[in-house]
């Protein structure tokens, strides 16, 4: 079946940048999305299309995608970034999670 | 504002049956494709199973398959996920969702499902 992999964890001071990486064999031809969750919540939609950021979420996110690789930026994180990211995708047969990214911001 | 109630999760013995069901509001629900996703205590998202917008299509993660049927009322606004041969790994919060690609985002507060003897 198909996998999108993650780092299980990514640690930044706050102010600095946070990349998020996220590898599928599939990548190159469907888009990616991410996902923020933070504790005891529900999802929340950070990033769709590869790069497109939804009302309401901060300029910091960004996303990019090549290859087989696609990457979550926060630019100048901040304390209230702190939370649980995954990325999300889909293949021929239904739709993947990544395993998830712990965001530590201290 | 588009909200997803989730209701129907409990206690249940391996073996077992559930029936969750998905209530939705504030959108166009016929006009919408579904997910439930789920996540064991601790650990991350699992997609489980996506319909399309008329029910004609559904798609199932390879550990339920068999064993979950995911359904849809339009004229009610309802989801539901039939839940057989329940096992100790199903138990897990069940949101149902709204797919991203469809421009909307939006996930009901969740509804615990424990398995266990």
């Amino acid at each position: 079946s198909y996998e999108l992999t993650q780092p299980p964890s990514v640690s930044v001071s706050p102010g600095q940048t946070a990349r998020i990486t996220c590898s599928g064999d599939a990548l190159p031809e469907k888009y990616v999305y991410w996902y923020q969750q933070k504790s005891g919540q529900a999802p929340v939609l950070v990033i769709y299309n590869d790069n497109k950021r939804p009302s309401g979420i901060p300029e910091r996110f960004s996303g990019s995608s090549s290859g087989t690789m696609a990457t979550l930026t926060i630019s100048g994180a901040q304390v209230e970034d702190e939370a649980d990211y995954y990325c999300y995708s889909t293949d021929s047969s239904g739709q993947v999670f990544g395993g998830g990214t712990k965001l530590t911001v201290l | 504002e588009a909200q997803l109630v989730e209701s129907g999760g409990g206690l249940v013995q391996p073996g077992g049956s559930l029936r969750l069901s998905c209530t939705a509001s504030g959108f166009t629900f016929s006009t919408y494709s579904l997910n439930w996703v789920r996540q064991a205590p601790g650990k991350g998202l699992e997609w489980v199973s996506y319909i399309s917008s008329s029910g004609d299509n559904k798609y199932y993660a390879d550990s339920v398959k068999g064993r979950f049927t995911i359904s849809r009322d339009n004229g009610r606004n309802t989801l539901y996920l039939q839940m057989n041969s329940l096992r100790d790994e199903d138990t897990a919060v069940y949101y149902c969702a709204s797919p991203p690609s469809t421009g909307m985002d939006v996930w009901g507060q969740g509804t615990t499902v424990i398995v266990s003897s």
